[in-house]
């Protein structure tokens, strides 16, 4: 265990669906990250949060939409999703929120399957 | 643009068959390298960062090497149970991390 979690593990919805991932990390740290992780492509970073504060959105669409309400929970809130946006969605955490090159320590993800 | 390229796309070896993995980057002023692990249906799990040209890791049957252009992963005498996708990404700044596609390693008994 890293010490990311993320729930549920497993979501299927419809695209006229409103549902919200959660990540809890349990190691002190300040940034916390969203990664979509689609079959044949790379990791793709899609927002970053430090100390709560948004930092990154790295274009992407508004049917995707992120909550910080503290330093331990990020959320991400889906609506009206496309079949493409079938993924595993992963959730990281970092120490510092200065920029560094911090690890970042990945939950198990949720598989996401839009019909 | 930094890109990260990872080779081979998969790679299959007996147990005990050593070899390499391959990681290239292109980012101007590179800040740290990391490697991840990835099970199936699982997050990556992280396994060393190298910063500097030279450098060098090692945990049990695999070693980290840096230089300018690129990171080996080496896996000696490897176990059914080092079967997984090895993810390389680079440190981009601002807690960006580029990753490689990944090589999906198995190891047969």
């Amino acid at each position: 265990e890293t010490g990311v979690t993320q729930t549920p593990r497993h979501l299927v919805m419809g695209m006229t669906n409103k549902k919200s991932l959660k990540c809890e990390q349990h190691l002190g740290h300040n940034a916390m990250y969203w990664y979509k992780q689609s079959a044949k492509k790379p990791l793709e970073l899609m927002f970053v949060y430090s100390l709560e504060e948004r930092v990154e959105n790295n274009s992407v669409p508004s049917r995707f939409s992120p909550e910080c309400p503290n330093s331990s929970h990020l959320f991400l809130h889906l609506h009206t999703l496309q079949p493409e946006d079938s993924a595993l969605y992963l959730c990281a955490s970092s120490q510092e929120a200065s920029g560094g090159e911090e690890t970042q320590y990945f939950g198990p993800g949720t598989r996401l399957l839009v019909l | 643009e930094d890109q990260v390229t990872q080779s081979p796309e998969a790679l299959r070896l007996q147990e005990g068959e050593s070899s390499s993995l391959n990681c290239s980057y292109t980012v101007s002023g590179l800040r740290g390298l990391f490697w991840y692990r990835q099970d199936p249906g699982k997050g990556p799990e992280f396994l060393f960062t190298l910063y500097s040209a030279g450098e060098e890791k090692e945990k049990e049957r695999l070693k980290a090497t840096l230089t300018k252009k690129e990171s080996f992963l080496h896996i000696t005498a490897p176990k059914p149970e080092d079967s997984a996708t090895y993810l390389c990404a680079v440190f981009q700044g601002a807690q960006k991390l580029v990753f490689g596609q990944g090589t999906r390693l198995t190891i047969n008994p």
